[in-house]
């Protein structure tokens, strides 16, 4: 069985600095990992995802993603972050040949504040 | 327009009453999802249809019955719901299911039920 945390319930930050939201998975066996966004009143929607290759990953809005295997993480960065990246970000892993079937951490709400 | 369409974006019930929530996607994929999101909580997947076949029901109550009369629609059938029922629930469309088709998931903006 796989399982994602996500360490960080909250995290407040001030516009333009730089952000870390921090995803840890387990799981037996080799995975496919996304970070997804819901802003308020509206559903998830893909940043970005790790199939395989390269272990820096780009997103939209500015967002990169590393993958790292010895540690089991897969950490969400934005250089400088804006107001309207206020939001909830979820990070989910799905086994390798299970398509689409994901498992989600439990969520970090990124507040920036001006 | 996130391609999926979830109706009604807001639903309000007794514990007695019989509602429906309908979700169409338009984007032409052959895997539909209902999941459960609440407060506090990591998102619970509940159903899961493969060309209106369903494959996954994670040990969903009765009280929840979905439906998957074709590709493009996905109803989800609610009678006798406990307030611990009050979520917001969303649905999801994918092109493909297994097998090295991962990718990405599309969700509408979810129905927010509240059980009386």
């Amino acid at each position: 069985a796989q399982s994602v945390t996500q360490l960080d319930s909250q995290v407040p930050v001030f516009e333009e600095a730089p952000v870390e939201l921090r995803c840890n998975y387990s799981s037996s066996v080799s995975v496919y990992l996304f970070w997804y966004v819901q802003y308020p009143n509206q559903g998830l929607q893909l940043l970005l995802k790790y199939l395989s290759g390269s272990t820096l990953v780009k997103g939209i809005n500015g967002f990169e993603a590393e993958f790292n295997k010895s540690q089991t993480s897969f950490h969400l960065r934005k250089p400088s972050v804006h107001i309207s990246d206020t939001a909830e970000y979820f990070c989910a892993v799905s086994d390798l040949g299970a398509g689409n079937m994901l498992t989600f951490g439990g969520g970090t709400r990124l507040m920036v504040k001006p | 327009e996130t391609g999926v369409t979830q109706t009604p974006r807001h639903l309000v019930m007794g514990m007695t009453n019989k509602k429906s929530l309908k979700c169409e996607q338009h984007l032409g994929h052959n895997a539909m999802y209902w999941y459960k999101q609440s407060a506090k909580k990591p998102l619970e997947l509940m159903f899961v249809y493969s060309l209106e076949e369903r494959v996954e029901n994670n040990s969903v109550p009765s009280r929840f019955s979905p439906e998957c009369p074709n590709s493009s629609h996905l109803f989800l059938h609610l009678h006798t719901l406990q307030p611990e029922d009050s979520a917001l629930y969303l649905c999801a469309s994918s092109r493909g299911l297994a097998g090295g088709t991962t990718g990405e998931l599309f969700f509408g903006e979810g129905s927010r039920l509240t059980v009386l």
